[in-house]
């Protein structure tokens, strides 16, 4: 099973948007709503920010928000925050009872 | 408040074993499913495995198909993984992570994570 397709950085200004995008294909990402997205900062565990493609947990900031069309998953971030700066990673399920994360996305906060 | 700490990792040579262990607090631990995920030194995240909450049911990842275990002891709210036949590119931080529920569909969604135990495969 290959890893799904992240940028491998993006960048933003405080206040402003960026999207994350996670490319799959029919057997993950685009064949069932269940992605997630994390957020990892270094040397600290991931955190569940995103699930279910659209769905966020309790205590995630709405600022956070997931999107899915075709084989293509979104993470947005609006009105960037100095600590926002971290590594996301989406991940999908890929049949056969497997899971399948992407290289992960390195997000600087300009 | 859901608490994962995993223990046993350390320095194992080429083709050793190795057990690694997950204490959770917090929560029912039968009533949610398990994993492991890992993350070698400097890459990105891999999901390793998954158990049912019950532990009837067990999934591996092709890379540890054959070599890895997962287990669980519900009486001791305690998760296991059983590495044998390590390689080099075994060598990772190891996280636990709680599933969303008891279900398929939500096994892959990785609610609560442990600090992570490393895992050394060198000679």
């Amino acid at each position: 099973q290959s890893a799904l397709t992240q940028p491998r950085s993006v960048s933003g200004s405080p206040g402003q948007s960026v999207t994350i995008s996670c490319t799959g294909t029919s057997t993950d990402v685009g064949g069932y709503n269940y992605v997630s997205w994390y957020q990892q900062h270094p040397g600290k565990a991931p955190k569940l920010i995103i699930y279910d493609v659209i769905k966020r947990p309790s205590g995630v900031p709405d600022r956070f928000s997931g999107s899915k069309s075709g084989n293509t998953a979104s993470l947005t971030i609006s009105g960037l925050q100095a600590e926002d700066e971290a590594d996301y990673y989406c991940c999908s399920y890929a049949g056969n009872y497997t899971a399948v994360f992407g290289g992960g996305s390195q997000l600087t906060v300009l | 408040e859901v608490q994962l700490l995993e223990s046993g990792g350390g320095l194992v040579q080429p083709g050793g074993s190795l057990r690694l262990s997950c204490t959770a607090s917090g929560f029912t631990s039968s009533n949610y499913a398990m994993n492991w995920v890992r993350q070698a030194p400097g890459k990105g995240l891999e999901w390793v495995s998954v158990i049912s909450g019950s532990g009837d049911s067990t999934y591996y990842a092709g890379t540890v198909k054959g070599r890895f275990t997962i287990s669980r002891d519900n009486s001791k709210n305690t998760l296991y993984l059983q590495m044998n036949s390590l390689r080099a590119e075994d060598t990772a931080v190891y996280y636990c992570a709680k599933s969303s529920y008891d279900f398929w569909s939500g096994y892959y969604t990785f609610n609560n994570w442990g600090q992570g135990t490393l895992v050394t495969v060198s000679s």
